[in-house]
C-alpha cells in the first residue's frame, strides 16, 4: 500500500517569509509527484509537478525531489496571506493516472 | 486543462436516503476518478469509472454503497446509498490530463447527512 506522509501543521509564517512544506512517500518506485493547494471549501488546484531529482521552479514556488530519501518539498518564497491554504502532496498511484494524497499541511501566512 | 462541472455543489440529506452526484467533462476521457474527503482528512480514492465497463472499487468501498454509472466518455455519476452521518464528506470527481501526467478536479459536492 503506497503511503504519503505530511506534517499536518498548522505552519505559520509571516508575510514575505519562505514557507517550507515537506512530504515523504513509501514506494521507492514512484516516479511522479505533485503539490496541490486547497482553499477551505474548495477543490484541490495543481500548483507543481515534479518527476526528476532536483529543483523545479515556477514563479514563487519551488518543488524539490530527492528520490534516494523518498522526500518531496515545496518552498513558497515571499509568502502572501493569499497563500494561506492546505497544501496536499500527492504521488501517482498507477498507470491510470489516479493519485495518492497525503493528509495535507495547513499553511497560515500572517500579515 | 479539462473543465469539469460537478453538481450538486452541496446538499443536506436525511439518514437512509440516497444522493446522486453528477460529473460532466468538456472533453472525452477514458478514466474518471471519484474521491472522498472526510472532514480534516485527505482525499481517498473511492473508485475508477471506465466507460463501457464496471467501475473498479478501492479497498473499503463497495458497489452497493457507491454505485457508479459511466454512460459515455464525458459523464459519470456517483450515488451515495443508504446514507449515514459517517458519509458526510466532500465528494470529488477528477480526470487525468491527456498523458495521465496530472489530475484535474471538479468543484466538489459537500454532503452533510443528518
Amino acid at each position: 500500500q503506497k503511503e504519503v506522509e505530511q506534517n499536518s501543521g498548522p505552519l505559520s509564517v509571516p508575510e514575505g517569509a519562505i514557507a517550507s512544506l515537506n512530504c515523504t512517500y513509501s514506494d521507492r518506485g514512484s516516479q511522479s509527484f505533485f503539490w496541490y493547494r486547497q482553499y477551505s471549501g474548495k477543490s484541490p488546484e495543481l500548483i507543481m509537478s515534479i518527476y526528476s531529482n532536483g529543483d523545479k521552479e515556477d514563479g514563487r514556488f519551488t518543488a524539490q525531489l530527492n528520490k534516494a530519501s523518498q522526500y518531496v518539498s515545496l518552498l513558497i518564497r515571499d509568502s502572501q496571506p493569499s497563500d494561506s491554504a492546505t497544501y496536499l502532496c500527492a504521488v501517482m498511484g498507477g498507470s491510470q493516472g489516479n493519485l495518492i494524497f497525503g493528509k495535507g499541511t495547513k499553511l497560515s501566512v500572517k500579515p | 486543462s479539462a473543465v469539469i462541472s460537478q453538481k450538486p455543489s452541496r446538499d443536506i440529506c436525511q439518514r437512509g436516503t440516497s444522493l446522486t452526484i453528477q460529473c460532466q467533462v468538456d472533453s472525452q476521457v477514458t478514466m474518471m476518478f471519484w474521491y472522498r474527503q472526510q472532514p480534516g482528512q485527505s482525499l481517498t480514492l473511492i473508485a475508477t469509472a471506465n466507460q463501457g465497463s464496471e467501475a473498479t472499487y478501492e479497498s473499503g468501498f463497495v458497489i452497493d454503497k457507491f454505485p457508479i454509472s459511466r454512460p459515455n466518455l464525458t459523464f459519470s455519476t456517483l450515488t451515495v446509498s443508504n446514507m449515514s452521518p459517517e458519509d458526510s464528506s466532500i465528494y470529488l470527481c477528477s480526470v487525468p490530463g491527456p498523458s495521465n501526467e496530472k489530475l484535474f478536479f471538479g468543484s466538489g459536492t459537500q454532503l452533510s447527512v443528518l
